[in-house]
């Protein structure tokens, strides 16, 4: 049992837009914590697409973007494509367990 | 470009040790806070263990701590992760990564990531 709650998957047609979101609790996202994440094709390095909630890395196309709110954030895909089919995975830091945790990771199926 | 290979996985009995490598190329790499994360079977990603730039401070999660040590040589550019005292629990793919931002207050992302070392713990 994942600590941050992510959607198992998520679908959506070429060119359309979709929002995964993850959700955790006060002793993690939230006023304190931010939310990163990853995009990690099984048998690949897992690659980092967002940072503190809401910033892209360089080389990451601006059709990625995310948002925290309270307790939760969200990682939004626009104009989806076939090559964006991966698992997505949320992070942050629990300062109950201190620790750096993840969400169960949600497939993206592009249809 | 940068780049990290870990290695060193493999078939180990419960109860039996293994060294993961982890070659790092195309950054500083005395500049970086260290990672070991994993993914068991149907599972999802787990932190296990960190090490500072210099090598002088290390935290584990856990699941791991007594049992798996984090070292690196910054002169030959490697991390590596030996593991003590395997139980079946441990089998995964074990990631190497580095880490960005502020370790001591958790505000923390890990980049890059390597494609990870397969360890199977079985009889």
């Amino acid at each position: 049992q994942s600590v941050l709650t992510q959607p198992p998957s998520v679908s959506g047609a070429p060119g359309q837009r979709v929002t995964i979101s993850c959700t955790g609790s006060n002793s993690n996202i939230g006023p304190r914590y931010d939310a990163h994440w990853y995009r990690h094709v099984p048998g690949t390095a897992p690659k980092l697409l967002i940072f503190a909630s809401t910033n892209r890395p360089s080389g990451v196309p601006d059709r990625f973007s995310g948002s925290k709110s309270g307790t939760s954030a969200s990682l939004t895909i626009t104009g989806l494509q076939a090559g964006d089919e991966a698992v997505y995975y949320c992070q942050s830091y629990d300062s109950s367990l201190r620790a750096w945790v993840f969400g169960g990771g949600t497939k993206l199926t592009v249809l | 470009q940068v780049q990290l290979v870990e290695s060193g996985g493999g078939l180990v009995e419960p109860g039996g040790s293994l060294r993961l490598s982890c070659a790092a190329s195309g950054f500083t790499f005395n500049d970086y806070y260290m990672t070991w994360l994993r993914q068991a079977p149907g599972e999802g990603l787990e932190w296990l263990s960190y090490i500072t730039p210099e090598g002088s401070a290390t935290d584990y999660a856990d699941s791991v701590k007594g049992r798996f040590t984090i070292s690196r040589d910054n002169d030959k550019n490697f991390l590596y992760l030996e593991m003590n005292n395997l139980r079946v629990e441990d089998t995964a793919l074990y990631y190497c990564a580095g880490g960005s931002g502020d370790f001591w207050s958790g505000m923390t992302w890990f980049d890059p990531w390597g494609q990870g070392t397969l360890v199977t713990v079985s009889s």
